[in-house]
């Protein structure tokens, strides 16, 4: 069975602050992994992908698989990255599901 | 730039009664699917479906659920006989091919609330 844990329900930091938003998953294979975001009041929206390896407004992520983690970092955060951010796995083998952690809600204080 | 809609964004209903919820999927996306969440909990899978039949279904998706795509462009998910657990905020995805890799493009949500 796969699962994503994000440990920090609610993660609040300073404007010009490092964040890291935490992911764990466990899973038997070989994952694909992405965060998706939540502003408020709009839909959920696709934030970065591991295998695209990508930059996203700032926003990297780097799957560690001795670890089992996938966690989320951003040098300088910005008061416009606040919003829910959830962690989220699929598989060549379950298909396109999307199993999704609990989400972090970030707070970026001015 | 094209976007997943859903109607209605709200609905009230009665226990035991059944409810439909619709969905316009991107126009030229052939994967479909649900999620679901139960106030202050994950957001989790119920279908997917793919060439007018369901390719995956999670342990949630049991015989009072359904989908459909009546007419080429909306998607629904029915629940025939609502319980007060069906309470949820409902999720309507899409994307144009299948697999891992693809980007899931998520609908606004229904906020559906079983009294």
């Amino acid at each position: 069975a796969q699962r994503v844990t994000q440990p920090e329900k609610l993660l609040s930091v300073f404007k010009g602050a490092p964040v890291e938003l935490k992911c764990n998953y466990s899973y038997s294979g070989s994952p694909e992994l992405f965060w998706y975001v939540q502003y408020s009041r709009q839909r959920l929206q696709l934030l970065l992908r591991h295998i695209s390896r990508e930059s996203i407004k700032g926003f990297t992520a780097d799957l560690n698989k001795g670890e089992t983690s996938f966690h989320l970092k951003k040098p300088f955060a910005q008061e416009e990255d606040s919003a829910m951010y959830y962690c989220a796995l699929t598989s060549q083998t379950s298909g396109s599901r999307l199993t999704f952690g609990e989400g972090t809600q970030l707070t970026v204080n001015p | 730039e094209p976007e997943v809609t859903q109607t209605p964004s709200h609905q009230v209903t009665q226990m035991g009664q059944e409810v439909i919820l619709r969905c316009v999927p991107i126009s030229n996306h052939l994967y479909f699917y649900w999620y679901r969440q139960i106030l202050g909990q994950k957001v989790e899978f119920l279908v997917s479906f793919y060439n007018n039949e369901i390719s995956e279904k999670s342990e949630i998706f049991d015989d009072q659920f359904s989908v459909e795509r009546p007419d080429g462009s909306n998607f629904t998910l029915k629940i025939r006989s609502t319980k007060l657990e069906d309470s949820a905020m409902y999720f309507c995805a899409s994307t144009f091919s299948g697999g891992p890799y693809n980007e899931q493009f998520f609908g606004p949500g229904t906020r559906l609330t079983v009294l």
